[in-house]
């Protein structure tokens, strides 16, 4: 079974400019989900998707970030314009049902940004 | 404060060694997971747990709800097991810890 793809796997932009990430979850997959991860933290959900839908965006910083799931299945997330502090491993992960109770997320190998 | 905590943050240890990991959170939830992250920034799963115990292989991972703790033992850690260890726990959503490092040397 293919796992979660992700691409590109490194980006190096200035800052002000705009950069986008895909990520095709595993099929069949209902629940999707990016995470920031910043050097030395944990993962920070930016916001998971049920299907097309938006269960979270509640940590999305909305003036600059954007995702869209549009068919359900694979998803995009913009960031337009990149801040220094934008700099991180954006993750993708997918579950096969709602997301909710005891499921397992699994991960993609992230897509490592650097803002210059 | 965060709601997950884990020590140490870095961890180092020979070949063979006995290596525990251990993570305490303050919210209640409804399933705490062990994830490994390797250089690169891949992301496996290692353990849900809900109550009681879990092994697989040469990992053992622990569980106590009262009190809130939850602890990833390695036995026999060999150079292979060096990677990043996070908690997360589940509430609504998973709440990540900031990880443990652990580099264990030949």
């Amino acid at each position: 079974e293919a796992g979660v793809a992700q691409s590109p796997r490194y980006k190096i932009i200035e800052k002000r400019q705009s950069v986008a990430f895909w990520c095709n979850p595993i099929s069949g997959h209902a629940t999707l989900y990016w995470y920031q991860q910043i050097l030395g933290q944990g993962p920070k959900l930016l916001i998971q998707f049920q299907n097309n839908g938006v269960v979270d965006d509640s940590q999305l910083p909305k003036d600059r970030f954007s995702a869209e799931r549009l068919k359900g299945v694979d998803s995009t997330l913009k960031i337009q314009p990149a801040k220094l502090e934008d700099s991180a491993v954006y993750l993708c992960a997918s579950s096969l049902g709602s997301g909710l109770g005891q499921e397992t997320q699994y991960f993609g190998p992230g897509t490592r940004l650097l803002v210059l | 404060k965060n709601e997950v905590e884990q020590s140490p943050q870095n961890l180092t240890a020979q070949e063979g060694e006995f290596i525990t990991i251990n993570c305490s959170y303050s919210v209640g939830i409804s399933a705490l997971h062990w994830l490994q992250q390797h250089p690169g920034g891949g992301i496996v799963s290692l353990f849900m747990l809900s109550s009681g115990k879990k092994k697989h292989g040469r990992l053992i991972a622990t569980i106590n709800i009262q009190e809130k703790h939850s602890s990833l033992h390695i036995t026999a850690s060999h150079p292979r097991d060096s990677a990043v260890y996070i908690c997360a726990v589940r509430k609504n959503k998973l709440i990540f810890g900031t990880g443990t490092r652990l580099q264990v040397f030949p």
